[in-house]
């Protein structure tokens, strides 16, 4: 089946403006994470949703940064009044539950760039 | 939350095995150890994972000693096409704790 998909594949923004950046898991995957990660660096963790709810938003930098997940599938990640430190890869991805020894499906990122 | 470190940068040899170690000193009874591979424009890509001793696949090995507090991932025989970024996570879905932490990574450049 279809691997883990996020559009755009690229955003280029001006600064001040909002983005959506979305998310289509695996079907069937209940669980689904949001990453950032910043050129040369790792990934951080920014939120974990459990069908539609989020039990952990505390990785969320600021809050400018919101995200939500409908019908238990796909997960859509804003970004309101963007800033210039904003600019990164937004990695999404997507595992069977999350019990333990869970195997997370990364999508290909969208890459923002805020101007 | 269980931190982890790992070496910024390996260099290898075609044809050589290559053992890339993870330091999680603060692990949790509940955590398990994922490492993942990334290539540039990609996003990480699962290798192998464990909980304790060893956990051998078709691409790896981890090997986790009794104590837990670090882990290694071996590749045998490494190839070109292993040059990528090695990522140590370490996590678990207990109840109350979600998060999740990713090393800093270690780039693994294959030489010919």
């Amino acid at each position: 089946g279809a691997g883990v998909s996020q559009s755009p594949s690229n955003k280029v923004t001006e600064k001040g403006k909002d983005v959506e950046l979305r998310c289509d898991p695996i079907s069937g995957h209940t669980a689904l994470y949001w990453y950032r990660q910043s050129l040369g660096q790792g990934l951080e963790f920014l939120i974990y949703f459990q069908g539609n709810s989020a039990p952990d938003k505390s990785g969320l930098p600021s809050d400018r940064f919101s995200a939500e997940r409908t019908g238990g599938s796909v997960s859509t990640l804003t970004i309101q009044r963007t800033q210039q430190e904003d600019s990164a890869v937004y990695l999404c991805a997507s595992s069977l539950d999350r019990s333990a020894g869970y195997e997370q499906y990364f999508g290909p990122g969208t890459r923002l760039t805020v101007t | 939350l269980a931190k982890t470190t790992q070496p910024i940068s390996m260099d290898s040899y075609e044809g050589q095995e290559v053992n890339i170690t993870c330091s999680h000193n603060n692990i949790a009874t509940n955590d398990y150890i994922t490492w993942y591979q990334q290539f540039p424009s990609q996003g990480p890509r699962f290798i192998i994972q464990g909980y304790k001793t060893k956990v051998t696949n078709e691409v790896a090995s981890l090997f986790i000693p009794a104590d837990r507090k670090s882990s290694t991932l071996s590749l045998p025989r490494v190839s070109l096409s292993d040059t990528a970024v090695y990522y140590c996570l370490v996590g678990s879905s207990g109840a109350g704790s979600y998060q999740l932490t990713f090393g800093k990574g270690t780039k693994l450049s294959v030489i010919p």
